[in-house]
């Protein structure tokens, strides 16, 4: 199975930080990565897939890059609604794996 | 707009049986795709389970696999998880999810507690 793994697993920050997690594959996932936000007793949400094709109607500040094994997903500007914890997830090939997560506290 | 309801979770005790279902609004279950994904408290995601489009194939890990059943009711467009066998580490919260390699729709969870 590939394993994902996401640095920091915490993470503080402050409103209009730039804010930077990055989600590592243990082998090339080409672009096949996604990204989710989940609140605290919440769904999951999509925010990115493709590694850096934006969900509709997430704010135009969530913008994701990588290729490969290395990714990045990167919030411009803090919002206090941005508070949450972060997931990567790879879909190149069975079983789709998730990072174990980042919080993100604000 | 795309709604997955789910319903049936709850408190079983080690051994029983539960089933959850997951009705579809504003999709149709045999076009897509379903999983059922779920998340023990305070843990990351397990996907338990995998039904193919239209031939309905599925798919499960070992963790569950010969003990849980997915399957589609196409006339009804809902999705269920059929458990059996429960087991202390089953407990978690349980998501359907549109799967299109990522998945863009979540229904809001069933919570299933496995506890004597």
């Amino acid at each position: 199975d590939i394993q994902m793994t996401q640095s920091p697993s915490t993470l503080s920050a402050s409103v209009g930080d730039r804010v930077t997690i990055t989600c590592r594959a243990s082998q090339s996932i080409n672009v096949w990565l996604a990204w989710y936000q989940q609140k605290p007793g919440k769904t999951p949400k999509l925010l990115i897939y493709k590694a850096s094709i934006l969900e509709g109607g997430v704010p135009s500040r969530f913008s994701g890059s990588g290729s490969g094994t290395e990714f990045t997903l990167t919030i411009s500007s803090l919002q206090p609604d941005d508070s949450a914890s972060y997931y990567c997830q790879h879909y190149i090939t069975h079983p789709y794996t998730f990072g174990q997560g980042t919080r993100l506290e604000i | 707009e795309v709604q997955l309801l789910e319903s049936g979770g709850g408190l079983v005790q080690p051994g029983e049986s539960l089933t959850l279902s997951c009705a579809a609004s504003g999709l149709t279950l045999s076009h897509y795709a379903m999983r059922w994904v779920r998340q023990a408290p305070g843990k990351g995601f397990e996907w338990v389970s995998i039904i193919s489009a239209s031939t309905d194939k599925t798919y499960y890990p070992d963790s569950v696999k010969g003990r849980f059943t997915i399957s589609k009711d196409h006339s009804k467009n809902t999705l269920y998880l059929e458990m059996n066998s429960l087991r202390a580490d089953d407990t978690a919260m349980y998501y359907c999810v549109r799967d299109l390699g990522y998945f863009d729709y979540w229904g809001q969870g069933a919570l299933v507690t496995v506890s004597s």
